[in-house]
């Protein structure tokens, strides 16, 4: 079955501390991999993507994640965390098929940083 | 703005009482889907539709109905609510059902149906 994996409910990191958050995706053919953020009463923004390319990719607010085919991950990253980046974030796959594409959501990792 | 609006933000019904979730988005998007999110569960997709006049069951659409008769618009519809739907919904749209277009989301209804 596909799916999309996040191991961690919640993750709890200092201040100026890098930052990782854990994702796996079990998919059948080539997937594309995104990383949305939700801030509390609001909906989700996109953070950014892995389509092709670049094992490393970069996207707002500092944020990067690494792609790894033969692990099958795309962990997200942040070198120095802050406190404005406590919130729920949700890593995602696009599958596409002959006719109809789909996206599978993780269940989130809620991330917070302490001051 | 580019944006997809809902309507309402929060609503409390009672069990039967039909109700639409209204959605509309202002970037002449091909793609329109809705999800509920329900702690520990993330995201499910509910229905989606690729283009107008064209929609598709996703992975929970049991008690949803949905309608896209003009390219803006892709109302969810509740005709008998349950206690069951009670949740947090989403609904997103993004350029076209192909590549690797980023979705678009609305700022969130949230439901109870008592």
């Amino acid at each position: 079955a596909q799916s999309v994996a996040q191991p961690e409910d919640q993750v709890n990191v200092a201040e100026g501390n890098p930052l990782t958050v854990k994702c796996t995706y079990s998919v059948s053919g080539n997937p594309y991999l995104f990383w949305y953020v939700q801030y509390p009463n609001r909906g989700l923004q996109f953070l950014l993507k892995y389509i092709t390319g670049d094992n490393l990719v970069k996207g707002s607010y500092g944020f990067e994640a690494e792609f790894n085919k033969s692990q099958t991950s795309f962990h997200l990253k942040k070198p120095s965390a802050l406190v404005s980046d406590s919130a729920l974030y949700f890593c995602a796959v696009r599958v596409l098929y002959s006719s109809a594409s789909k996206i599978i959501f993780g269940s989130g990792t809620r991330l917070s940083i302490r001051p | 703005e580019a944006q997809v609006t809902q309507n309402p933000r929060y609503l409390i019904t009672v069990t039967g009482k039909k109700l639409t979730v209204t959605c509309s988005q202002n970037m002449n998007h091909e793609y329109m889907s809705w999800y509920r999110q329900d702690p520990g569960l993330g995201l499910r997709q509910i229905y989606y539709s690729m283009n107008v006049e064209v929609t598709d069951k996703g992975d929970v659409p049991e008690g949803y109905k949905v309608s896209r008769k003009e390219k803006r618009n892709f109302p969810l519809i509740l005709e008998s609510p349950s206690p069951n739907q009670t949740s947090l919904y989403f609904c997103a749209s993004s350029l076209s059902f192909s590549g690797a277009n980023v979705l678009t989301f609305g700022a969130g209804s949230r439901l109870t149906v008592l």
